[in-house]
């Protein structure tokens, strides 16, 4: 079964510093890799994809993420975090298809980003 | 281009009773995708719609139900509520699939008393 795990359940961050929060995947093939963003009571926004090629992509907002196949691993970084960058952030795997239709993401527990000033 | 909307944002429903939650998705997205959002379980599939057809389906109770119509609106319905529904729906919807990028609504935010 395909799974997502987000070891770090809470970051706390200064604000200006540099940030990287880990995804690792379990999954029988190379799967289609995302990462969404999560302000309160909102829903949930694509900060950036992976698909194939380009082992490292960059996405919005000054995000980028790298995936390394060795390590089953698709970790999101941004250089110097801003105070708005507070929110809940998924990792998710879509693993493909079963019985002629997507089996949907499978998402990571999150990590709650809190940014100190 | 308008993003995917959702109505109501708010529900307060009893035990027993049954549920309808719309979604409207980004104009030529054909897939829509609903998920449930809970602090105990995190965010679940529950179906995939594509051209007004059922897809896929997550592993939850038959009390959960959905639909398309032809312009690619969707409607969830929950019957027999339980306090354990109580939770955030979130739809997402997509141009080719729910294997692919998703764009999420804001949510329906679901009580149960």
């Amino acid at each position: 079964a395909q799974s997502v795990t987000q070891p770090d359940i809470h970051i706390t961050v200064s604000e200006g510093a540099s940030l990287e929060l880990r995804c690792n995947y379990s999954y029988g093939a190379t799967p289609y890799l995302f990462w969404y963003v999560q302000s309160p009571g909102q829903g949930l926004q694509l900060l950036l994809k992976y698909f194939s090629g380009d082992t490292l992509v960059q996405g919005i907002k000054g995000f980028e993420a790298e995936f390394k196949r060795s390590q089953s691993s698709f970790n999101l970084r941004k250089p110097s975090v801003h105070w708005s960058d507070a929110a809940e952030y998924f990792c998710a795997l879509s693993g493909g298809y079963s019985g002629g239709g997507a089996d949907g993401l499978t998402f990571g527990k999150g990590t709650h980003l809190i940014i100190q000033p | 281009k308008a993003g995917v909307t959702q109505t109501p944002r708010y529900l307060i429903k009893t035990r027993g009773q049954q549920v309808t939650l719309s979604c409207s998705p980004i104009s030529g997205h054909r897939s829509v995708s609903w998920y449930q959002q809970t602090p105990g379980q995190g965010l679940q599939f529950l179906f995939e719609y594509f051209s007004e057809t059922q897809r896929n389906k997550g592993n939850f109770p038959g009390r959960f139900s959905g639909r398309q119509f032809s312009n690619s609106r969707s409607e969830m319905n929950v019957s027999t509520l339980e306090l354990g529904d109580s939770a955030l729906y979130l739809c997402a919807s997509s141009f080719a699939g729910a294997s692919y990028e998703q764009y999420f609504g804001p949510g329906t935010r679901l009580t149960v008393t």
